[in-house]
């Protein structure tokens, strides 16, 4: 079956430093990627999205490429803030049907001034 | 601005009792989820269902059951709750079709079984 495995956290940066959450999947086919961020005391939005291999997605200043050939999609950002502070997770759509995602167990971030 | 709403923030219930979570979408979206969010091990889908009156089950089904009566609301009940169902609970619905749609998500339902 499709899974998700996410770096261990918790993550624990100064503000402006480079931030890499690796993400690395299990799949048949080919799997759509999602990165969504949790803020605290939210629900979970989407961050960014790629739809087949070699895509870049993009939002807020984080990157993520899908990289078939590693079977990877890590979430970069140059310079994080302290509103970066959340839990962020890794996600895919194996292609059935219904829009069904499978998560990865999620990375939480906490970014200091 | 879309919307999913679910009844609670926060919930405390006793073991045994049945438990209702609603969850309520106003973007006319053909599918909703139920997830549970646990540490280490990320969001894990309880029911789906892709029109009224139609469910699938997730991952762990066991111990809970849904209903969708009507397209815009979803539910999630706890027939006997049991302190292994302490967790948090969020809802979630997508327009049909497509592999890359994206879930709109509500804010969560904290359930504490005593």
């Amino acid at each position: 079956g499709n899974s998700v495995t996410q770096m261990e956290g918790p993550v624990t940066l100064s503000e402006e430093a480079f931030l890499t959450i690796n993400c690395t999947y299990t799949a048949t086919g080919y799997p759509s990627l999602f990165w969504y961020v949790q803020y605290p005391g939210e629900g979970l939005q989407l961050l960014l999205k790629a739809t087949k291999a070699d895509d870049k997605g993009s939002n807020k200043g984080f990157e993520a490429t899908y990289r078939k050939e590693t079977t990877s999609f890590h979430l970069e950002k140059g310079s994080v803030q302290v509103s970066d502070s959340a839990v962020y997770f890794c996600a895919l759509h194996g292609g059935t049907s219904y829009g069904k995602l499978t998560f990865g167990q999620g990375t939480i971030l906490t970014v200091h001034p | 601005d879309v919307k999913v709403t679910q009844s609670s923030r926060y919930l405390v219930k006793r073991t045994g009792e049945k438990v209702f979570l609603e969850c309520v979408q106003d973007m006319d979206h053909e599918n909703m989820f139920w997830y549970r969010q646990d540490p280490g091990l990320g969001l894990r889908l309880i029911y789906f269902s892709y029109d009224v009156k139609m469910k699938e089950k997730g991952d762990i089904p066991e111990g809970y059951s849904v209903s969708r009566e009507k397209k815009e609301r979803f539910s999630l009940i706890l027939e006997s709750a049991s302190t292994n169902q302490t967790s948090m609970y969020l809802c979630a619905s997508s327009i049909a079709g497509g592999s890359y749609n994206e879930q709109f998500f509500g804010p969560g339902t904290r359930l504490t079984v005593l």
